[in-house]
């Protein structure tokens, strides 16, 4: 099932600056995107989520730009800080469903 | 803030033998979920679950496994005789309704 892609395993930033995560989907009923974030050993943490019909929401240093045309997605994350080092996964979302559909992750490394 | 909690944090348990996993939801919230990830994999619906009984399934889902709300409280995910490859860490989420869902903490199984 690669509905939900990131093809990046890895991001590698310095502190301060943008960290883009990048997520692309292929599944055009889906009408619902989130990022969860994940530290070892701990369940995903909700970030912030869009609605298909916006193209940008935005929650202090994170920001979410979906373009649907696309059907590609991507949070930006500024300035990054060390404690941002972590797992981020997309998810999206079918309308009519509950599901989740997960992206594999990105491992993002902010040093400073 | 209020959370899901989940129980045990790791169990082991030999090959064929039933388990049952633990879930306590956030107190308001009417949707349940059970997602698992293998170790390297992506995370993965199992199953959801709204008004007493399940909403959707997944095709891993089969009829080794069961989820029950035996109370107010608890969410609880059973697999009747496990397997090798059941070895993952399974996350129980909730959400309210039109909301995103909350994850736990996970509950790392090994089978031997």
């Amino acid at each position: 099932d690669q509905q939900v892609k990131q093809n990046s395993p890895s991001l590698s930033v310095q502190e301060g600056r943008i960290s883009i995560l990048n997520c692309d989907y292929t599944n055009s009923m889906f009408d619902y995107f989130l990022w969860y974030k994940k530290y070892p050993a701990e369940g995903p943490t909700f970030l912030i989520s869009i609605s298909s019909i916006k193209d940008k929401n935005e929650d202090g240093r994170f920001t979410v730009f979906l373009n649907k045309s696309a059907k590609h997605l991507s949070l930006h994350i500024v300035p990054s800080q060390p404690g941002d080092s972590a797992v981020y996964f997309c998810a999206a979302r079918r309308a009519g469903t509950d599901k989740l559909i997960f992206g594999t992750g990105t491992r993002l490394q902010v040093f400073p | 803030e209020p959370e899901v909690t989940q129980t045990p944090s790791h169990q082991v348990t030999q090959m064929g033998q039933e388990v049952i996993l633990r879930c306590v939801p956030i107190s308001n919230h009417l949707y349940f979920y059970w997602y698992r990830q293998i170790l390297g994999q992506k995370v993965e619906f199992l199953v959801s679950f709204y008004n007493n009984e399940i909403s959707e399934k997944s095709e891993i889902f089969d009829d080794q496994f069961s989820v029950e709300r035996p109370d107010g409280s608890n969410f609880t995910l059973k697999i009747r005789s496990t397997k090798l490859e059941d070895s993952a860490m399974y996350f129980c989420a909730s959400s309210g309704q039109f909301t995103e869902a909350f994850f736990g903490q996970g509950t790392r199984l090994t089978v031997v």
